[in-house]
């Protein structure tokens, strides 16, 4: 099993552009989230999704949408980028109750001109 | 609304005992993990417990849950150099499926 598996591993954009970070699991979780990682503020979370075909905004989800394409699936983009998003991104899936445990994917870190 | 807060930094030296500190605000907190990230990395579930326990044991871990005080501590005994990292407390908040971590505690071992 690979996990969770995040692309691109790293990018640079101009502001105003756009682009989308995929995500993926395998291991047949309903779960997934997308976290930004800023330093000295630990881990914030932008959007989730509790299950294939729903979405809900997390801490901090202007500037962002997303899409839950299928169960395995969850993508972020951002529709025009902000040197405020300049971040390292963590997508994440949980397995089933009770503990709700999270595993995290290896990161992007984007970086925003 | 929910906090969970850690200390910066801890340097310890090899082989000591190393202790990690968080306190949080939310006293509906059903579970409390700590997370480990190395350099470059995502993080990695290192243990959890349930809020009705207050000790958990796993090899050199040992997690200490004060529910009173709404304190959580993180014990690694024989610290060694590839413990070096970064440290995440983190609660299951009241929003479904939710949580919220501290800030990142960094540990140095130097040997």
């Amino acid at each position: 099993n690979a996990g969770v598996t995040q692309t691109p591993k790293f990018q640079v954009l101009k502001t105003g552009q756009s682009m989308t970070l995929q995500c993926a699991q395998d291991m047949n979780h309903n779960s997934m989230y997308w976290y930004r990682q800023d330093p000295g503020m630990g881990l914030r979370l932008i959007y989730y999704s509790a299950s294939e075909g729903t979405t809900d905004k997390g801490e901090v989800p202007n500037g962002y949408n997303v899409s839950r394409l299928n169960k395995r699936e969850f993508s972020l983009r951002l529709e025009s980028a902000a040197p405020s998003q300049t971040s390292v991104y963590f997508c994440a899936s949980s397995e089933g109750r009770p503990q709700e445990t999270q595993y995290f994917g290896p990161g992007t870190r984007l970086l925003v001109l | 609304g929910e906090d969970v807060e850690q200390s910066l930094f801890l340097s310890v030296r090899e082989g000591d005992s190393s202790v990690i500190n968080c306190t949080y605000t939310d006293s509906s907190s059903t579970y409390l993990y700590w997370y480990k990230q190395e350099p470059g990395a995502g993080l990695q579930l290192l243990t959890y417990i349930f809020s009705n326990m207050d000790m958990k044991q796993d090899q050199r871990l040992t997690v200490l849950l004060n529910k009173k005080d709404k304190h959580l501590s993180l014990r690694i005994a024989d610290t060694q150099t590839g413990d070096s990292a970064i440290y995440f407390c983190a609660e299951r908040g009241t929003g479904f499926q939710k949580l919220v971590f501290g800030t990142g505690t960094r540990l140095l071992v130097s040997p």
